[in-house]
C-alpha cells in the first residue's frame, strides 16, 4: 500500500525535545523526509535521510531510520515557539520517481 | 530568486462552478508537480509534468480535473465542475530534475479550495 502514516497530534513545553514518528510500509523507499508547514506557508524541506543510513543530525533536528521496522523519528531538541508547525513525514520510492508520498502530518504545538 | 507561486490563495465557489488554479515554478524548473491535501488528510500527489508533457498523471482523481501546462512554464489544474470532496489545499512544486542524487521538489503555499 501507499500508507505512511503518523500520529495528529503532539504538544511539548517549550525547551523540552519533541519527537515525532512516523511509519512507512514500502521497503523500496530510497529517501525518507520531513517537511515543515508553518501557518499560511507551503511545505519546507526539513531534512532528508537516504535508506542507507540510520541517523542524521542537522543542528537541533536528528532523524532516526529503522529500516527493519520502516519506522521513522524527528527529535527537535530545545523545542522553541517557532518550531509549532505541522510536519510531514513523506517517502520517495525508486518505482516511482514522480512523487513524493506524504503521511497527514503532526501538529506540533508549544505549550510554555 | 522567487519561489513557486500559486494563484489564487483562496477560492470559494458553489457546487457545480469551475475553477481554475494557476502555478507559476521556479524559472528554468522543468519539472513541475500538482499535490492536494484534503480535509487534513494526507498530502496526495496529483500528477507530474516534464515540460509541457504529462509523466504521470496516475494521481488524478475523474475527469472533472484537467491539467495543463502550455509551452512548459506555469501550469493550471482546472475543475469542472467542483464538488464538494474536492475542497482542500492544492499544492503545486517544481524540481530541477530527477536525479537519485538529493533532490528537492519546491512547493508553493498552496490554494485553499473551498465549495460549498
Amino acid at each position: 500500500g501507499e500508507d505512511v502514516e503518523q500520529s495528529l497530534f503532539l504538544s511539548v513545553r517549550e525547551g523540552d525535545s519533541s519527537v515525532i514518528n512516523c511509519t512507512y510500509t514500502d521497503s523500496s523507499s530510497t529517501y525518507l523526509y520531513w517537511y515543515k508547514q508553518e501557518p499560511g506557508a507551503g511545505l519546507q524541506l526539513l531534512t532528508y535521510i537516504f535508506s542507507n543510513m540510520d541517523m542524521k543530525q542537522d543542528q537541533r533536528l536528528t532523524v532516526l531510520l529503522n529500516k527493519k521496522d520502516k519506522h521513522l523519528s524527528l527529535r527537535i531538541a530545545d523545542t522553541q515557539t517557532g518550531d509549532s508547525a505541522i510536519y510531514f513525514c513523506a517517502e520517495r520510492r525508486y518505482s516511482s520517481a514522480s512523487k513524493i508520498i506524504f503521511g497527514s502530518g503532526t501538529r506540533l504545538s508549544i505549550r510554555p | 530568486e522567487a519561489g513557486v507561486t500559486q494563484f489564487p490563495s483562496h477560492s470559494v465557489i458553489e457546487k457545480g462552478q469551475t475553477v481554475t488554479l494557476r502555478c507559476d515554478p521556479i524559472s528554468g524548473h522543468d519539472n513541475l508537480y500538482w499535490y492536494r491535501r484534503v480535509m487534513g488528510k494526507e498530502i496526495k500527489f496529483l500528477l507530474h509534468f516534464v515540460k509541457e508533457s504529462k509523466q504521470d498523471e496516475s494521481g488524478m482523481p475523474n475527469n472533472r480535473f484537467l491539467a495543463e501546462r502550455t509551452g512548459g512554464t506555469y501550469s493550471t489544474l482546472k475543475v469542472q465542475p467542483a464538488e464538494l470532496e474536492d475542497s482542500g489545499v492544492y499544492f503545486c512544486a517544481s524540481s530541477q530534475d530527477l536525479g537519485f542524487s538529493t533532490y528537492e521538489q519546491y512547493f508553493g503555499p498552496g490554494t485553499r479550495l473551498t465549495v460549498t
